[in-house]
């Protein structure tokens, strides 16, 4: 069945530094792949999307590009800044459900 | 984007007693809602589907009869955690998708209610 791997956290980085967070994926087929971010607290909010290969969502500085050829997705952003402190779910849709990876918590210091 | 809403936000209730939450989407028609269940630093945990008009699709390992769902309407679902017991107690998250077709179908999350059973 489909799942997604994402990179172990929690992640610290010190503000103004560079993020990425891993994900890859195995589905089978054509997934839409998402970023959602959950503040503490909070549901969750699509951070960004993309719905065929070599496709780049962006969000508020966040990117991430559909890689068929590796199966990843994974997250970037240039320059974090402590409002970022969230948990990112990194997830696809191969039908009608979304499967969800485990979750990777970013704490951005000052 | 679209906005879904929940309530309550959060609800402490008695052992035996039952809890109904609402999910509603705001802007958007949703056939289909979703009901997740979050542990505290776990991820999602999908409970069921729910589709307008019929009944909802369990998760295995999912009771349905205590998790009773209700999709009245297009813009409404809910979720009543019938005779609750403290190992119920959790976030409890709903997702309407909205119904654009094909592959730009967008799946939004409301903001969660938090349930505490005593």
């Amino acid at each position: 069945g489909d799942s997604v791997t994402q990179m172990e956290g929690p992640v610290t980085l010190s503000e103004e530094a560079f993020l990425t967070i891993n994900c890859t994926y195995t589905a089978t087929g054509y997934p839409s792949l998402f970023w959602y971010v959950q503040y503490p607290g909070e549901g969750l909010q699509l951070l960004l999307k993309a719905t065929k290969a070599d496709d780049k969502g962006s969000n508020k500085g966040f990117e991430a590009t559909y890689r068929k050829e590796t199966t990843s997705f994974h997250l970037e952003k240039g320059s974090v800044q402590v409002s970022d402190s969230a948990v990112y779910f990194c997830a696809l849709r191969g039908g009608s459900r979304l499967t969800f990876g485990e979750g990777t918590q970013l704490t951005v210091n000052p | 984007g679209a906005v879904v809403s929940q309530h309550p936000s959060w609800v402490i209730c008695k052992s035996g007693t039952s809890v109904k939450i609402e999910c509603r989407s705001l802007d958007f028609q949703a056939t289909t809602m979703f009901w997740y269940r979050q542990f505290p630093k776990q991820s999602l945990m999908l409970m069921a589907t729910s589709n307008e008009g019929s009944k909802a699709t369990y998760e295995q390992g999912v009771e349905k009869d205590k998790f009773l769902i209700n999709h009245a309407s297009l813009t409404l679902s809910t979720l009543t955690v019938t005779s609750a017991h403290p190992e119920d107690s959790s976030f409890y998250i709903c997702s309407a998708r909205e119904e654009a077709g094909g592959l730009q179908e967008t799946q939004y999350f409301g903001p969660g209610t938090r349930l505490l059973v005593l």
